[in-house]
């Protein structure tokens, strides 16, 4: 059974900052793998979706990479601001399943002090 | 915005009664899914639609049950509220271009079951 997890849980950052966020999952299966960001009580927006082929992908100052033999994932973000600060989810697509089940972890909780 | 609407964007329950909740998509969007999403959780695939066929379901009971209707929008029932039920409730559609699928989720509809 595919799981996903994220680390850490919240985190706290000054602006202008760099931070690194980290996903696992433990069954490398998968069609690809999105990270999303929520704000409070709102739905998702799809930052970056890496193919199961890929190593990486770029948006402005967002950078996610994948290393699907040891099912990590992690999300980059440069010069971080005030505006980043959201809730960061992972979410992986099994093999096998229906072409749209995501499989998400739990999220971080970010907050970048101004 | 993504395009992807959903109706109503609160609701209160209570135990026991049953509750539709509405999404409406952009045209062209054969696919739908619904996740639930339980206060500092990530959202869980409850199922999916496709030309208005159920194709995938996660590990929710019976009584949770859905249509997708030829003009790109969709329903969620619940029966039999329970309290557990209280959670945000998203909608996502999906469009195929260029051979890659991309999901569009809505704002999400967050119920309250008393």
């Amino acid at each position: 059974k595919q799981e996903v997890t994220q680390i850490p849980a919240a985190l706290s950052v000054p602006e202008g900052e760099n931070l690194v966020l980290n996903c696992s999952f433990t069954d490398s299966a998968i069609y690809n793998l999105q990270w999303f960001r929520q704000d409070p009580g709102k739905g998702l927006t799809s930052l970056l979706l890496i193919q199961s082929s890929q190593r990486e992908q770029t948006s402005g100052r967002l950078n996610a990479s994948l290393d699907k033999s040891s099912g990590r994932s992690t999300l980059y973000i440069a010069a971080s601001q005030p505006g980043d600060s959201a809730t960061y989810l992972c979410a992986v697509a099994p093999y096998g399943g229906a072409t749209n089940k995501l499989i998400f972890g739990t999220g971080t909780l970010l907050a970048v002090q101004p | 915005e993504t395009g992807v609407t959903q109706s109503p964007t609160h609701l209160i329950k209570t135990r026991g009664q049953q509750v539709t909740l509405r999404c409406s998509s952009q045209s062209g969007h054969n696919t739908v899914s619904w996740y639930q999403q339980a206060l500092g959780q990530g959202p869980q695939f409850i199922f999916q639609y496709y030309r208005e066929e159920e194709n995938g379901r996660g590990n929710f009971p019976p009584r949770f049950s859905g249509l997708q209707f030829p003009n790109y929008s969709s329903e969620l029932n619940v029966n039999a509220l329970e309290l557990d039920d209280s959670a945000l409730y998203l909608c996502a559609s999906s469009l195929v271009t260029g051979g890659m699928e991309t999901q569009y989720f809505g704002p999400g509809t967050r119920l309250l079951v008393l």
